[in-house]
């Protein structure tokens, strides 16, 4: 089956810990993008990437940081910087970035709990 | 700049009576438009895209919506509610295709 995979759907982390939510997509999508989603606020963009090896800051970057080192794979770090980061959070797709018909693919996401 | 408004943060329907949920948009450009849906605990399900071709966009689920430039509305509408369709909705504007604006959701409640 095509689509997005996130992993894992639960996470919990300790104040302090750094954690990794993965984000995989056998789509062929050239585009990837992290959301994080919180009551009542709509998504917000983390980061996001256009091309392997590149990506851009979204709105709400502060401590968090990401990488594209392969086409399908675009992890996302949670860092001990980010103050508030118990969230909903989202991977999403597009088959190429600039395209004005572009429609994003959402992943199921995870939820990150902070103890 | 760009933004996106929904101007209903929850709406209730008895099932089987219409359903509207309002989207308004601010754009210097002709933007896309979409709709989107989100069960809990999920990710987000395409129900509808428009970009400038008709006007009037029929989805999935028996959803369409309506894409009015003099009043920057999007608004996502039904004929007739079903209980499946409880959920979160989400209008999302788009102009570069590299940046997507989402409103802040509505929460729609379908009531037996």
């Amino acid at each position: 089956d095509g689509g997005i995979t996130q992993s894992p759907k639960y996470l919990f982390r300790k104040e302090g810990q750094n954690v990794t939510l993965s984000c995989e997509q056998n789509l062929n999508h050239d585009a990837m993008y992290w959301y994080r989603q919180d009551p009542g606020q709509g998504l917000r963009l983390i980061y996001y990437s256009q091309i392997v090896n590149d990506f851009q800051k979204g709105d709400i970057a502060e401590g968090y940081s990401v990488s594209r080192e392969k086409k399908e794979s675009f992890p996302l770090t949670v860092t001990s910087a980010q103050k508030n980061p118990t969230a909903f959070y989202l991977c999403a797709s597009s088959i190429h970035s600039g395209a004005v018909n572009n429609e994003q693919f959402f992943g199921p996401g995870t939820r990150l709990t902070v103890l | 700049a760009q933004s996106v408004t929904q101007l209903d943060s929850h709406v209730s329907v008895s099932e089987g009576t219409p359903v509207l949920l309002r989207c308004n948009y601010s754009s210097s450009y002709s933007p896309s438009l979409f709709w989107y849906v989100q069960h809990p605990n999920k990710g987000l399900q395409l129900l509808l895209k428009y970009t400038s071709a008709a006007t009037l966009v029929k989805g999935i689920n028996g959803f369409e919506a309506e894409f009015k430039k003099s009043e920057t509305s999007f608004h996502l509408t039904k004929p007739s509610a079903h209980m499946s369709d409880a959920a979160e909705y989400f209008c999302v504007v788009s102009l570069t295709g590299n940046q997507f604006y989402f409103g802040t959701g509505t929460s729609l409640t379908v009531i037996p």
